[in-house]
């Protein structure tokens, strides 16, 4: 069955360093979303590419890039992490297609991110 | 940014009791979502409606694009424990695939 995963599931790490989230999705979307979710805030929109080399600045961009060279993977990733930074972040994708119900996002089961 | 007002903000109720919360905005949607979340994991699509006025069901649960195009409803039936989470909807404006979040609702259910 398609499905899109994310790596790690949990993270802990230092502030200063650079992470690397993955996501992997197996529907062939072209649309993939990142975002974090945080207590009183929701989800709020970090980057979004809607095909390969496009990458699109979200609400909450700053700090984070992403790069898109294939249709599956849309890693996230934060150049030096903050403590501002600590959150779950989740990955979704949705089709382009008016046939497939294009606005519909799937979601990864998230990836936990503690920075010290 | 664009917001929705999703309320309430939680619930607690007894099994077997009907639940309704609701979405709305000072903009106009094309399409309206509602997701589910269990604790440590993503959200999971329940319902999608792409038209104004529409109402779909999907088992216990019934969803209502509202007629403005500015709110949504979601109703869920005979409440059961399973129910237990917290209840997302979005909404889709405009040209491009983004979504826009309510803040969710978080369910509880007492057996």
């Amino acid at each position: 069955d398609a499905e899109i995963t994310q790596s790690p599931r949990h993270k802990i790490t230092e502030t200063g360093r650079q992470v690397t989230l993955a996501c992997h999705q197996t529907w062939n979307h072209n649309n993939m979303f990142w975002y974090r979710q945080d207590l009183g805030h929701g989800l709020r929109l970090i980057h979004y590419s809607y095909g390969v080399h496009d990458t699109n600045k979200g609400e909450v961009s700053d700090g984070y890039s992403v790069s898109r060279s294939n249709t599956e993977d849309l890693p996230l990733t934060l150049e030096s992490a903050a403590s501002s930074q600590t959150s779950v972040y989740f990955c979704a994708s949705s089709s382009i297609s008016r046939l497939s119900s294009y606005n519909e996002q799937f979601f990864g089961p998230g990836t936990r991110l503690t920075v010290l | 940014g664009q917001q929705l007002n999703q309320s309430p903000q939680s619930m607690f109720i007894q099994e077997g009791e009907d639940v309704s919360m609701n979405c709305t905005s000072s903009s106009i949607f094309n399409t309206w979502l509602w997701y589910k979340q269990e604790p440590g994991e993503g959200p999971v699509l329940l319902i999608a409606l792409y038209k104004a006025g529409e109402l779909t069901s999907n088992g216990r649960l019934t969803a209502q694009f509202g007629i403005t195009r500015k709110d949504s409803f979601l109703n869920i039936s005979a409440s059961i424990p399973s129910d237990v989470g917290i209840y997302f909807c979005a909404g889709q404006k405009g040209s491009n695939y983004k979504l826009t979040f309510g803040k969710g609702t978080l369910l509880t259910v007492n057996p």
